[in-house]
């Protein structure tokens, strides 16, 4: 089993309606991110958390919520999606310290 | 946060070493230089970082000037699964013992490799 995992692979979705992604690591990481990446442009980061009970806008939130059901759990949801959230989405998680990410295999998602 | 410049791709043969080159002259004293690789159709991967000294892991060599402002990704021998975009990243570390949490990336260089 991967270390991190995504659910769905792919989705594609109707403008307006809401959508969930959902993160789950076995690595016992703390600290469990969400980023975004759109053709021929960098991933940018959506939300992190380092532990349960906290909870970081990144430098691209507007339209997005994020709960982390636990250490282990980190799901992304777009309450009304619109069709420039059209992306590949990534979760990822890292220990503390200097220590490098470990990321999913990514959500293609697709809003009409 | 500090940019990195790298070339946007190169081309290698296989089983040729492969260095791929980037540019940070306006690094700070604690920032860290990681690097990733991103494979088609998945997410990125972790492949070495270092501070000062030359790095090496399994994956990859890391040579890191001697003014810091450039490193270099040493491939040693590029297959065809080394084919990927390569991310050279800039990461903080304070001296209380935190790090930056944040990885950003820029577009990175797009590597081939010709059979």
């Amino acid at each position: 089993d991967a270390d991190v995992t995504q659910t769905p692979r792919n989705r594609i979705t109707k403008t307006g309606k809401r959508i969930m992604l959902e993160c789950s690591q076995t690595k016992g990481h703390d600290r469990m991110y969400w980023y975004r990446q759109d053709p021929g442009l960098g991933l940018r980061l959506i939300y992190y958390s380092f532990d349960v009970k906290d909870i970081n806008k990144g430098e691209i939130s507007d339209g997005y919520s994020v709960s982390r059901q636990a250490q282990a759990k980190f799901s992304l949801s777009l309450e009304s999606a619109i069709p420039n959230q059209t992306a590949l989405y990534f979760c990822a998680t890292s220990e503390g310290g200097n220590y490098g990410y470990t990321f999913g295999s990514g959500t293609r998602l697709t809003v009409v | 946060d500090a940019k990195t410049t790298q070339p946007n791709s190169m081309e290698s043969n296989e089983e040729e070493p492969v260095h791929l080159p980037c540019n940070h002259s306006t690094i700070s004293g604690t920032d860290y230089i990681h690097w990733y690789r991103q494979l088609p159709s998945q997410g990125p991967e972790y492949v070495i970082h270092g501070l000062t000294s030359n790095v090496n892991n399994r994956m990859a060599s890391l040579a890191i000037a001697e003014d810091r402002k450039s490193s270099t990704l040493i491939l040693h021998r590029a297959t065809l699964r080394d084919a990927a975009v390569y991310y050279c990243i800039l990461r903080g570390f304070s001296n209380s013992g935190g790090s930056n949490y944040k990885l950003t990336f820029g577009k990175g260089t797009l590597l081939t490799v010709n059979p």
